[in-house]
């Protein structure tokens, strides 16, 4: 079964300073991948998404990720952090041969120091 | 982009009592549902998935008698939790697909379920 590791609890950044969240995924073949945010009591918002082709994705609110096969990995990165990023950041995975079901890593935290 | 809506967004019921939550999809069709279960600073947990006239399918562990998944159109799918205790106290949050197989989901706002 397919696995996804968020490696990082919680994160704080200075507001302005840059920004990289950590995503491993445990499978076979190549998922689909997407990284989704998540303000307090809210639901998910999809950031971006991999199926295929170019590698660096780009999403909303400046936010990109970037698929690297070899080290199973689709971390999000963003240059320049402001203080409405803060909130809940998932990683998730999804197969074709699972009924398209996604599993979702455990969350990064993201606190925005002034 | 597609929007999907949770009704209510809040509900606090007495131990014992069944409570419904409704996830509609507004402005596309959605053939499969998901419903998942999130607790204090952790991840989704994946509970059913449901497709539009058919039997949802519950994930290991997720007590089908105990929380009762309809999809009777492609644009609502009702969640009841039945004889609710206090440990079902929770976030819900459903998604919706446009299509089969994978591809993006769409999330609802999530239901905030207190049992007392």
């Amino acid at each position: 079964a397919q696995s996804v590791t968020q490696p990082d609890i919680h994160i704080t950044v200075s507001e302005g300073a840059s920004l990289e969240l950590r995503c491993n995924y445990s499978y076979g073949a190549t998922p689909y991948l997407f990284w989704y945010v998540q303000s307090p009591g809210q639901g998910l918002q999809l950031l971006l998404k991999y199926f295929s082709g170019d590698t660096l994705v780009q999403g909303i609110k400046g936010f990109e990720a970037e698929f690297k096969r070899s080290q199973s990995s689709f971390n999000l990165r963003k240059p320049s952090v402001h203080w409405s990023d803060a909130a809940e950041y998932f990683c998730a995975v999804e197969v074709g041969t699972n009924a398209g079901k996604s599993t979702f890593g455990d969350g990064t935290t993201l606190t925005v120091k002034p | 982009g597609a929007v999907v809506s949770q009704h209510p967004s809040r509900v606090i019921c007495k131990s014992g009592t069944s409570v419904k939550i409704e996830c509609r999809s507004l402005d596309f069709q959605a053939t499969t549902m998901f419903w998942y279960r999130q607790f204090p600073k952790k991840s989704l947990m994946l509970m059913a998935t449901s497709n539009e006239g058919s039997k949802a399918t519950y994930e290991q562990g997720v007590e089908k008698d105990k929380f009762l998944i309809n999809h009777a159109s492609l644009t609502l799918s009702t969640l009841t939790v039945t004889s609710a205790h206090p440990e079902d106290s929770s976030f819900y949050i459903c998604s919706a697909r446009e299509g089969g197989g994978a591809g993006e989901q769409f999330f609802g706002p999530g239901t905030r379920l207190t049992v007392l």
